[in-house]
């Protein structure tokens, strides 16, 4: 069955170091977005992309870049993690705006 | 959607009784809404959408109401379950093309059973 996985699913850091967070699908979708949740803000849009070889920048996109090599993946780079980034990190991917599909997730911890 | 500062707001129902869900939109040029369920540890899932050209529309157990006029959203879920206890949120959307959502702050819904 096609899917969206996220990996890690945890990840501890420590501040200043790059941090690379996986997103995979499998439904070659164009659309692939980037959030992440936070109490009391829901879910604020980092970064996302159209296609292959495009990326925009969302609300909250300070400190953090991806890059479409492919249809499938869109990784989200921390450059030099932050405490401020300690967040649940969603990947979602879509054909059209009705269809956002979220991954499971991913819990990043900043110390 | 709703700005409700740092706790979500809280909606405690009978199990079987109907709930509703509001959500107030910020952006009186959007076109488009949505609602989401998220469960604890999980993404949001999409559980009904409806146009701005619609007041109401109905799904199974839910029905979506829209009023324009006062960029306000709801969500009534009949006969509740407890697994309907979740978070659930609207999103909104401008302009076919420009698929981006924004989302509201979110409402939990618990369920006593």
């Amino acid at each position: 069955d096609a899917e969206i996985t996220q990996s890690p699913r945890h990840k501890i850091t420590e501040t200043g170091r790059q941090v690379t967070l996986a997103c995979h699908q499998t439904w070659n979708h164009n659309n692939m977005f980037w959030y992440r949740q936070d109490l009391g803000h829901g879910l604020r849009l980092i970064h996302y992309s159209y296609g292959v070889h495009d990326t925009n920048k969302g609300e909250v996109s300070d400190g953090y870049s991806v890059s479409r090599s492919n249809t499938e993946d869109l990784p989200l780079t921390l450059e030099s993690a932050a405490s401020s980034q300690t967040s649940v990190y969603f990947c979602a991917s879509g054909r059209e705006r009705n269809e956002q599909f979220f991954g499971p997730g991913t819990r990043l911890t900043v110390l | 959607g709703e700005s409700v500062g740092l706790h979500l707001p809280t909606l405690s129902v009978q199990e079987g009784d109907n709930s509703i869900i509001n959500c107030a939109y910020s952006n009186s040029a959007s076109d488009y809404f949505i609602w989401y369920k998220q469960e604890s540890g999980k993404g949001p899932q999409f559980i009904i959408d409806i146009r701005s050209n619609m007041d109401k529309r109905q799904g199974q157990r839910v029905t979506v109401l829209l009023n324009k006029t006062v960029k306000h959203l709801s969500l009534q879920i009949a006969a509740t379950q407890p697994g309907d206890s979740a978070v659930y949120f609207c999103a909104e959307n401008v302009n076919f093309g420009n698929e981006k959502l924004t989302f509201g702050t979110g409402t939990r819904l618990t369920i006593i059973p």
